[in-house]
């Protein structure tokens, strides 16, 4: 079966760049959405179409899939960053959609 | 807006049956596919199910199927999720969400761009 792997946590401090990597085999063939999600509220979408901002999200959240590798980054990182980011793609007609296991983001 | 409401969570024993709702406003529910997402209490997102716009495919998660049937009534603007033989794996916040999906450059784009609130299912005895 396919799999999204994603690091457990990140820690950044404030106004720093984060970076948060999502891997799977041969991902550069899929296209890769990120979520945010803060605790007990429902995801929110931040990236999708590996690089592409829904309205409303702000500049400083831009996305990159290359190779085995897709990247959410985050720059100048605010205290409300702070939540947890689940990367996404459709796989296949058979495994359909896939998430990773989800990363914390720590703003410290 | 575009709002999405689910319904339909609660406790109940394993082996036992829900039948979980969401209830769509804001936009032409019938032009988009939809889709049931789950999280585990303290766990990640796990993908369920989804459905295109007129109910002629259907796609679920393995640990699901031949237990839990999606399904959709456009007159109405709801989505409905039958969950049968209920496991305690299955204890989770369900979600649904709007499903956007398009071919660009010979892939599929797929994202989920609103979601509910959510509704707690609870398999417990």
């Amino acid at each position: 079966s396919f799999e999204l792997t994603q690091p457990p946590s990140v820690s950044v401090s404030p106004g720093q760049t984060a970076s948060i990597t999502c891997s799977g085999e041969t991902l550069w063939d899929k296209n890769v959405c990120w979520y945010q999600q803060k605790p007990g509220q429902s995801p929110v979408l931040v990236i999708y179409q590996d690089t592409k901002r829904p309205s409303g999200i702000p500049e400083r959240f831009s996305g990159s899939n290359s190779g085995n590798t897709a990247t959410l980054t985050i720059s100048g990182t605010q205290a409300m960053d702070e939540a947890d980011y689940y990367c996404q793609t459709w796989w296949d007609s058979s495994t359909a959609e896939v998430f990773g296991g989800g990363t914390k983001l720590t703003v410290l | 807006e575009v709002q999405l409401a689910e319904s339909g969570g609660a406790l109940v024993q394993p082996g036992g049956s829900l039948r979980l709702s969401c209830a769509a406003s804001g936009f032409t529910f019938s032009n988009y596919w939809v889709t049931w997402v789950r999280q585990a209490p303290g766990k990640g997102l796990e993908w369920v199910a989804n459905i295109n716009q007129d109910g002629s495919e259907k796609y679920y998660v393995d640990s699901v199927k031949g237990r839990f049937t999606i399904s959709r009534d456009n007159a109405r603007n709801s989505l409905y999720l039958q969950v049968n033989s209920l496991r305690a794996e299955d204890t989770a916040v369900y979600y649904c969400a709007r499903d956007l999906r398009a071919v660009y450059a010979m892939t599929l784009v797929s994202y989920f761009d609103y979601w509910g609130q959510g509704t707690l299912v609870t398999v417990s005895s």
